[in-house]
């Protein structure tokens, strides 16, 4: 099964700024979700994407896919230090097999 | 609404021992997902229920780990016997839906037990 890469695999910036993580994946997919980990909340589902979709939002979140190129991107804009985790994408591909995961952006965000 | 529930939150045992994990999923949740997560990693699927069935464990190392879903609720994991690898934090996480409605929607995740083999 594939996974999605995540890039990059850290990014620092400072509180205010945007973040933009971005998602690369290998097959066809149904859909594409991100996913947020941290110490205290442990792993939480973001956004879900499905492949004829090209934008959604959430709040501070914008999820982008471009199934073209096998790409989504991730959008936090005025980040805040409690958005300091790691970010997954995960694919369900168009096989509809479970959900793979990426290895992650670790996201900090410095107040 | 609760959450996913997990015990215990860390456990530390020698290879060769066994260790077990419970779950308790969102209730009414049908369908039910162990992950195993090693350190800098994203999640890997083991095993996945649907209420007491067995829908996927292709990941699942079959000579060690065993899952169970009693009466379509709760789940336990185990491993016996463990080996320095297992090493991880093991997920639980449920999903409302079950496999006719395909891999389309979100999981809800617990808060992980971290196993350490020494």
């Amino acid at each position: 099964s594939q996974q999605g890469e995540e890039d990059p695999q850290a990014l620092s910036i400072q509180e205010g700024e945007n973040a933009t993580m971005n998602c690369s994946y290998k097959t066809s997919i149904n859909n594409l979700q991100w996913y947020r980990q941290n110490s205290g909340r442990g792993l939480v589902h973001l956004i879900l994407i499905r492949s004829n979709e090209r934008e959604k939002h959430s709040g501070r979140l914008r999820v982008t896919l471009d199934t073209s190129k096998k790409s989504s991107s991730l959008l936090i804009t005025a980040s805040r230090a409690a958005d300091t985790a790691s970010y997954f994408c995960a694919t369900v591909d168009s096989g509809n097999t479970p959900l793979v995961f990426g290895k992650g952006t670790r996201l900090s965000v410095i107040a | 609404e609760a959450g996913v529930a997990q015990s215990p939150r860390y456990k530390i045992i020698e290879k060769r021992q066994s260790v077990a994990f419970w779950c308790n999923p969102i209730s009414g949740h049908a369908t039910l997902y162990w992950y195993q997560q090693i350190l800098g990693q994203g999640p890997k699927l083991l095993i996945q229920f649907q209420n007491n069935g067995v829908v996927d464990d292709s990941q699942l190392p079959k000579d060690r780990f065993s899952a169970e879903r009693l009466k379509g609720v709760d789940s336990t994991l185990k491993i016996q016997p463990a080996k320095l690898e297992d090493s991880a934090v093991y997920l639980c996480a449920s999903s409302p839906y079950g496999q006719g409605a395909g891999y389309g929607y979100e999981q809800y995740f617990g808060p992980g037990t971290r196993l350490t083999v020494t």
